[in-house]
């Protein structure tokens, strides 16, 4: 069974600019999960997504972030204009429904200079 | 807003001891309760779900105490290999008018010496 993909898997880009990340989950899972990984800290939940309607997106800073899943499959997360504490890993997850476990994509690791 | 916390660490133990972590939760509504273990520099993966009965995997333990909101992840014999982070995740319950997405805590840094 495929897992969860990530692309980029690495990107640098400088302050004020914009990026944006992809992710498909796992063929089947209704729920999508975006995190954000600082060095050294646990994940972070960013937004999640039941099928293609926002379940909680408290924690994200929407003045800058926005995220997409339109068809219920795959989703964008945006970031702009980016900003030198945005640097960090952002991991994609994928579940079979809202309380069961998550299966994360290897991430994609953003450095803003 | 829920908050699931954890001991950072690190743990140092020698290669054959017994290893256990707590973590707390806020959210008494909370209903779904995991184990996931990370390497440096790589994603989490599920390491074991934790029921309300507890559950055994080998030499890894997880107990879940609803009455006083915490989860338990017990390491017997260990071996080099669990270095790694151990991160606790709790999903559900609702709170603030909204429900709750699946919350990590910050991760406990284990360190198994030979």
């Amino acid at each position: 069974e495929a897992g969860v993909a990530q692309s980029p898997r690495y990107k640098i880009i400088e302050k004020r600019q914009s990026v944006a990340f992809w992710c498909n989950p796992i063929s089947g899972h209704a729920t999508l999960y975006w995190y954000q990984q600082i060095l050294g800290q646990g994940p972070k939940l960013l937004i999640q997504f039941q099928n293609n309607g926002v379940v909680d997106d408290s924690q994200l800073p929407k003045d800058r972030f926005s995220a997409e899943r339109l068809k219920g499959v795959d989703s964008t997360l945006k970031i702009q204009p980016a900003k030198l504490e945005d640097s960090a890993v952002y991991l994609c997850a994928s579940g079979g429904g809202m309380n069961t476990e998550a299966f994360f994509g290897q991430g994609t690791r953003l450095t803003v200079v | 807003r829920k908050e699931v916390e954890q001991d950072p660490g690190p743990f140092n133990v020698p290669e054959g001891a017994t290893v256990a972590f707590n973590c707390t939760y806020s959210n008494s509504a909370s209903q779904s309760f995991f184990w996931y273990r990370q390497d440096c520099r790589k994603e989490p993966k599920l390491l074991m779900s934790v029921y309300s009965s507890g559950n055994e995997d080998g030499r890894f333990t997880a107990q879940l105490n609803r009455a006083s909101q915490y989860i338990s992840l017990l390491i017997r014999d260990s071996k080099l290999s669990d270095s790694a982070t151990y991160l606790c995740a709790v999903n559900g319950g609702y709170s603030g008018g909204g429900a709750d997405g699946l919350t990590f805590g910050k991760g406990t840094h284990l360190i198994i010496q030979p």
